[in-house]
């Protein structure tokens, strides 16, 4: 059972519409999480991180964390065609020394 | 996050030929940084981590005779491809910084490896 896991999608949404990204992470005491976007051919860089329960948002981003059911979100509102990537959630582990990355989810914002 | 280099970003190569991957920390005294793979529609995977005056700790099924690891100074660590083969054509990435802390860890733009 992997870690960390995503749906692969892709997920299509028209732009100017909400996109929801879900992950779910098996490790229960995991306290960190990172959502990273990355374009096709490039490395990826961070959007968000969330620590507590609850919402956290940056701008068009909201990130989503639920310990509970291990379960952590991205809503991107208003979405661009330049959302258009794949996002990628990542726990980070106890020791607070490595990053275990989902498989990505592919998001494609429609004009 | 912290600012990294990757070079070369672009190798071809033809199979058996070693490939030599540099990776700067330009902002930060790196103790650790790490390498990772990814596949073409796959995610990230964790090869090894790679630390400052010491060996390298390799995650599980990396070979690390294959993989040679050096990290002689606080802003440069150098993955070796040996004896590279078509199967080990793939995007490196690599990475320094802790993750977590503020400012987090920061990616470096990769090296895109293609063994003919």
């Amino acid at each position: 059972q992997k870690e960390v896991e995503q749906n692969s999608g892709p997920l299509s949404v028209p732009e100017g519409a909400i996109a929801s990204l879900n992950c779910t992470y098996s490790d229960r005491v995991s306290q960190s999480f990172f959502w990273y976007r990355q374009y096709s051919g490039k490395s990826p860089e961070l959007i968000m991180s969330i620590y507590s329960n609850g919402d956290k948002e940056d701008g068009r981003f909201t990130a989503q964390l639920n310990k509970a059911s291990q379960y952590v979100s991205l809503l991107i509102r208003d979405s661009q065609p330049s959302d258009s990537a794949t996002y990628l959630c990542a726990a980070l582990n106890n020791a607070g020394n490595m990053l275990t990355f989902g498989g990505g989810t592919r998001l494609m914002v429609k004009p | 996050g912290a600012v990294v280099s990757q070079h070369p970003s672009w190798v071809i190569c033809k199979s058996g030929t070693s490939v030599k991957i540099e990776c700067r920390s330009l902002d930060f005294q790196a103790t650790t940084m790490f390498w990772y793979r990814q596949f073409p529609k796959q995610s990230l995977m964790l090869m090894a981590t790679s630390n400052e005056g010491s060996k390298a700790t390799y995650e599980q099924g990396v070979e690390k005779d294959k993989f040679l690891i050096n990290h002689a100074s606080l802003t440069l660590s150098t993955l070796t491809v040996t004896s590279a083969h078509p199967e080990d054509s793939s995007f490196y990435i690599c990475s320094a910084g802790t993750p977590g802390l503020a400012g987090g860890e920061g990616f470096g733009p990769g090296t895109r490896l293609l063994v003919l």
